[in-house]
């Protein structure tokens, strides 16, 4: 059973750009969330998508936004990138999305802004 | 006040000892908790869940849930240097998102 695919794993950017991330979930998992994690703040939410609707939206500034397909992968993209945003972004799936089985997360895109 | 907290360690103990690893949340609506364990460049790793009052065992692990006094523990017993990682507590509130804390940062002393 494949786990979660995020790509790309690693990534740099210059600020201004805009990057775009992409998160397949585990076959079945409706439910896709994004994650920024940084040495500081920890994992820190960005959004959760379950069947192509936003559900959830954590405390980002409207740069960051994202989408789900039809069949679950999701994106998401960065615009105007800032030196703060260099991060860990984790995409994590469930089933619901309120599982009581948690998230399986993906490993990953490592973003450097320069 | 965040909704998840945890002291950020690092906690050292020596390899066969017994490591306790404590959360508290703040919701009281919180339903589900877990435990996610995260090596160095590596992504969480689901270790334990738990939803009842009381501990919940899973080999070497055990998870504890009080929701009277809004907190959760994750014990390590026969503690391993593969267990050196940062432990991440997490807890769900339906229709919600996940929260999760900082993590707390275990070394296994040889």
């Amino acid at each position: 059973k494949a786990g979660v695919t995020q790509t790309p794993r690693y990534l740099i950017k210059t600020r201004g750009q805009q990057v775009t991330l992409s998160c397949s979930p585990i076959s079945g998992h409706r439910s896709v969330s994004w994650y920024q994690q940084t040495p500081g703040q920890g994992l820190q939410f960005l959004f959760e998508y379950f069947s192509e609707t936003q559900r959830n939206k954590g405390n980002f500034p409207g740069r960051f936004s994202g989408r789900q397909f039809s069949n679950s992968r999701s994106e998401m993209n960065v615009s105007t990138l800032e030196l703060g945003d260099s991060a860990l972004y984790l995409c994590a799936s469930s089933l619901s999305g309120t599982s009581h089985y948690g998230y399986t997360f993906g490993s990953g895109t490592r973003l450097t802004v320069v | 006040q965040k909704e998840v907290e945890q002291n950020s360690g690092p906690l050292s103990v020596p390899e066969g000892a017994i490591a306790s690893l404590n959360c508290t949340y703040s919701d009281r609506g919180s339903q589900s908790f877990f435990w996610y364990r995260q090596y160095s460049g590596k992504s969480p790793e689901l270790i334990m869940f738990i939803y009842s009052n009381g501990d919940k065992e899973d080999g070497r692990f055990t998870a504890q849930l009080n929701k009277a006094s809004q907190y959760v523990s994750l014990l390590i017993r026969d503690s391993q240097p593969s267990d050196s990682a940062t432990y991440l507590c997490a807890v769900n509130i339906p229709g919600n998102q996940f929260y999760f804390g900082t993590g707390t940062s275990l070394t296994v002393i040889p």
